[in-house]
């Protein structure tokens, strides 16, 4: 079953903030986000693991809350190249090589 | 390093048609994937292979086959194309062997469309 993302779209300004949300309905090992360019393939932003940390980079970030199956991707002071397509990926299990990703979040960036 | 390469980039085909998708990665991955992707659905996984010879469904199977040949390659085969298989079609790899866990890597896609 698909990992639910919200919302399914947002608009911002140049500089706003933004937050994604990543839910599943079953207990979690890992959190994958992924952003796409439009006509482009996915790439890889950051994996979050069941008792890590919480990650990030530049301005991007995101948590993982095990208990409740949820992940949260940050974006702080926005950027025109942060627009696209932003999917998280969900492991249930250490070694279990599933991947499955979620509907998926548009996010643009207006100047 | 070419990484995840898929061919062909875009397919047309009438209902009924059959043909292959074909994927290789020169990473030396174990695990590899089949994703289509539909407006609003995001990425749904149809296949995926944990290791050479083994596969698995995913979550929308119906009307795929796949054939890990060897550890490089991974291929996607429609037996009687239909026009609800129209689709943006990925290939990705990672390898997590030993691993807490690795990022997946796409390949460029293929857009299929069926008429």
């Amino acid at each position: 079953q698909q990992p639910v993302q919200s919302p399914q779209a947002v608009i911002l300004r140049e500089g706003e903030d933004a937050v994604i949300n990543c839910s599943s309905s079953k207990a979690l090992y890992s959190v994958h986000w992924y952003r796409q360019k439009h006509g482009e393939a996915p790439v890889f932003l950051m994996i979050l693991l069941k008792g890590g940390e919480q990650k990030g980079h530049d301005k991007i970030s995101a948590s993982f809350n095990e208990k409740k199956q949820q992940s949260s991707l940050y974006l702080t002071a926005s950027q025109l190249s942060y627009s696209g397509t932003y999917f998280c990926g969900t492991r249930k299990d250490f070694g279990n090589e599933k991947l499955t990703f979620g509907t998926g979040t548009r996010l643009t960036i207006i100047p | 390093n070419a990484g995840v390469t898929q061919n062909p980039k875009f397919q047309v085909l009438k209902t009924g048609q059959s043909m292959t998708l074909q994927c290789a990665q020169d990473m030396n991955h174990n695990s590899m994937y089949w994703y289509r992707q539909d407006p609003g659905m995001g990425l749904r996984l149809i296949y995926y292979s944990a290791s050479e010879g083994t596969t698995d469904k995913g979550e929308v199977p119906n009307g795929y086959n796949v054939s890990r040949l060897n550890k490089r390659e991974f291929s996607l085969r429609l037996e009687s194309a239909a026009p609800s298989q129209t689709s943006v079609y990925f290939c990705a790899s990672s390898e997590t062997a030993g691993l807490p866990d690795t990022e997946a890597f796409f390949g460029q896609g293929t857009r299929l469309t069926v008429v």
